[in-house]
């Protein structure tokens, strides 16, 4: 079936360091790919998404590029601030009709001063 | 602003009690889902509804039950069957035709067996 395997947090970095989270897929059709972010006591806001192979993603210094031939989304930010310290979610959907969401399990990141 | 509401944000079950949390929508979206959050598990999918007057069965249906009577609503009652009920529960809303949009989340409920 298909599903989502993101690299095991929890992850610490300091503030201004580069990250980077994996995230690999494993889908029977072409799914879209989606980046969210979980606050502390929060639901999940979309953070960015990708529709086709090759396209990237962006959104508030994040990126992520759909790689077809390496099954992969991995997110990059180039310079973390702590305000970035939250929940990450990869997920994937497929399918026509009952498009539904599939998610990994979460990264935990936490970033210091 | 449009938006999901979930309440309440946290709720207190006692054993062999049924609850029932409750999800309202104003984006016009016409499916709806409910999703099950335990801590390094992800989010795990109880039930959706494309339209009104129909819901499909998640990945761990078992001790739940929905109904989706107004295309606004769509409340999951945790039923006393449902043997470890204390988790973060997130409705999250799409828009039936663009999908690939992602969904919108609530801010979720966070359920305590005592």
């Amino acid at each position: 079936g298909d599903s989502v395997t993101q690299m095991e947090g929890p992850v610490t970095l300091s503030e201004e360091a580069f990250l980077t989270i994996n995230c690999t897929y494993t889908a029977t059709g072409y799914p879209s790919l989606f980046w969210y972010v979980q606050y502390p006591g929060e639901g999940l806001q979309l953070l960015l998404k990708a529709t086709k192979a090759d396209d990237k993603g962006s959104n508030k210094g994040f990126e992520a590029t759909y790689r077809k031939e390496t099954t992969s989304f991995h997110l990059e930010k180039g310079s973390v601030q702590v305000s970035d310290s939250a929940v990450y979610f990869c997920a994937l959907m497929v399918g026509q009709g009952a498009q539904k969401l599939v998610f990994g399990q979460g990264t935990r990141l936490t970033i210091n001063p | 602003d449009g938006g999901i509401t979930q309440s309440p944000k946290y709720l207190f079950r006692k054993e062999g009690q049924n609850v029932t949390l409750s999800c309202e929508q104003n984006l016009n979206h016409d499916a709806m889902y409910w999703y099950r959050q335990d801590p390094g598990q992800g989010l795990r999918l109880i039930y959706y509804s494309q339209i009104v007057n129909d819901f499909q069965k998640g990945d761990i249906a078992e001790g739940y039950s929905v109904s989706r009577e107004k295309k606004e609503s769509f409340p999951l009652t945790v039923t006393s069957a449902q043997k470890n009920p204390t988790a973060f529960y997130l409705c999250a809303s799409s828009d039936g035709g663009q999908a690939a949009r992602g969904y919108t989340f609530g801010s979720g409920t966070r359920l305590t067996v005592v």
